[in-house]
């Protein structure tokens, strides 16, 4: 079966600081990954998409940047953490488009809780 | 652009039947899908649809009329916890759009 990784789960960074996510998939091969932010009680913004290795498609002009060096690795990090960075992190993975012929089922990891302070 | 409009917070009362209604401004997607979201925790696939039409899963049902640009998800004999945000999302090529969410408060 399919397994999704985030760590970690909660994370106080100081402002200026640098930011690294993880977050890896098992079970699967070749599946879309996607970095998500959730400010509290808010909505789920799409940072980051990637379709293939080294392949990273951006949403939103931010502080932040994304990299996918093997297949079921999904990195998101940060040189220099903002307040404004603080939020909900998702990773989440699902089926190419190709492949599922356009089934939206995502499939969540745990997520990672940033407060910048 | 895309956006999907749903209300932001619904209130029901146990054992009742709700609708949570989502419309959206997009084209060319794949369908409508719904994820429920407990607080401090991650997101949820709940349901489906590709087509028009009803998909029914258990106590929760799915509608999607891609002429009105509407869909829905019912929750019928609500439970305590069935208290939890639901978003609607659409498919549009590899990227998931996913609306706002409500916020769903049962009352005992």
């Amino acid at each position: 079966s399919q397994t999704i990784h985030q760590w970690p789960a909660t994370l106080v960074q100081p402002v200026g600081s640098p930011l690294s996510l993880e977050c890896t998939v098992e079970g699967t091969s070749n599946p879309n990954l996607y970095w998500y932010r959730q400010a509290a009680g808010r909505g789920l913004q799409l940072l980051f998409y990637s379709v293939g290795i080294g392949q990273i498609s951006s949403e939103v002009p931010q502080n932040l940047s994304a990299s996918r060096p093997q297949d079921r690795q999904f990195i998101l990090s940060s040189k220099k953490l903002l307040l404004s960075d603080s939020g909900f992190y998702l990773c989440a993975w699902k089926t190419g488009v190709m492949t599922s012929g356009g089934n939206t089922e995502a499939f969540f990891g745990q997520g990672t809780r940033l407060t910048v302070v | 652009g895309q956006s999907l409009e749903q209300p932001s917070e619904v209130t029901a009362v146990e054992g009742a039947i709700v609708q949570i209604n989502c419309t959206y401004q997009t084209s060319g997607f794949y369908g409508l899908s719904w994820y429920q979201q407990h607080d401090g925790g991650a997101p949820t696939f709940l349901s489906y649809n590709a087509l028009d039409g009803l998909e029914e899963t258990g106590r929760f049902s799915s509608f999607l009329s891609r002429s009105d640009s509407y869909g829905y998800l019912l929750l019928q004999e609500l439970q305590m916890k069935d208290s939890a945000s639901y978003f609607c999302a659409v498919n549009r090529d590899d990227k998931i759009i996913f609306g706002k969410g409500t916020r769903l408060h049962i009352l005992p």
